[in-house]
């Protein structure tokens, strides 16, 4: 079976702080992607990255880096100097290859203080 | 363009009215969602449209009604919902239904049923 656990319910730091944003995954599937979705108080998912299973290489755009490691079914995600906009649910989600459905994590609650 | 627009923003209805819900994108793609989504929970997945044919139903109650006009819209027909039928109505699309496309999403209907 298939499970995306996001551990951190909800976070608060305050701005310009560094915050890592915790995912681990689990699935038997050899092939399949993982996500990360943001979600602020207006209610659309916004897509913020997709990664395969075959890509370990880690990513950063802008303040967001995200750091995927296979060896403990993880795929962290860190924000360098938070603002205030950051304030959002982000969600971690999985896909394998014989599932039309995402399956999300709860979310992270993220709170940027001023 | 990256956009998928969902009307109206809000809906309040009694539980024997019948209303719809609207979705539209023009990205040109073929795989368009409905979900469902409750507070504080992540989004579940009701329906898949993949090249305007239902290919995926959750096991919905029939009182959700989907339609596919055409590529480009999607709609949620509603009647005699219950209270407990209250939630964030989000729609997506991806360019397929391919393990690695992205989905996009609209930015909701809160819907509350009275």
């Amino acid at each position: 079976a298939q499970k995306v656990t996001q551990a951190q319910t909800e976070i608060s730091v305050v701005e310009k702080e560094d915050v890592t944003l915790d995912c681990v995954y689990e699935t038997r599937d050899t092939t399949y992607y993982l996500f990360w979705y943001k979600q602020p108080p207006s209610g659309e998912l916004v897509f913020l990255i997709r990664r395969n299973s075959f890509d370990e290489q880690n990513e950063i755009s802008g303040r967001y880096s995200w750091n995927f490691q296979k060896s403990t079914s993880s795929f962290n995600f860190t924000i360098t100097a938070s603002q205030v906009v950051d304030s959002a649910v982000y969600f971690c989600a999985l896909r394998v290859n014989r599932d039309d459905k995402i399956i999300f994590g709860k979310g992270t609650r993220l709170h940027i203080l001023p | 363009d990256t956009e998928v627009t969902q009307t109206p923003k809000h809906l309040v209805m009694g539980m024997t009215n019948k209303k719809s819900l609207k979705c539209e994108q023009h990205m040109g793609h073929r795989a368009m969602y409905w979900y469902k989504q409750k507070a504080k929970k992540p989004p579940e997945l009701m329906f898949v449209y993949s090249y305007e044919k239902l290919s995926i139903n959750e096991s919905v109650p029939s009182r959700f009604s989907p339609e596919c006009p055409n590529s480009s819209l999607l709609n949620l027909h509603l009647h005699a919902l219950q209270p407990e039928d209250s939630a964030l109505y989000l729609c997506a699309s991806s360019q397929d239904t391919g393990l690695s496309y992205e989905q996009y999403f609209g930015p909701g209907t809160r819907l509350t049923v009275t």
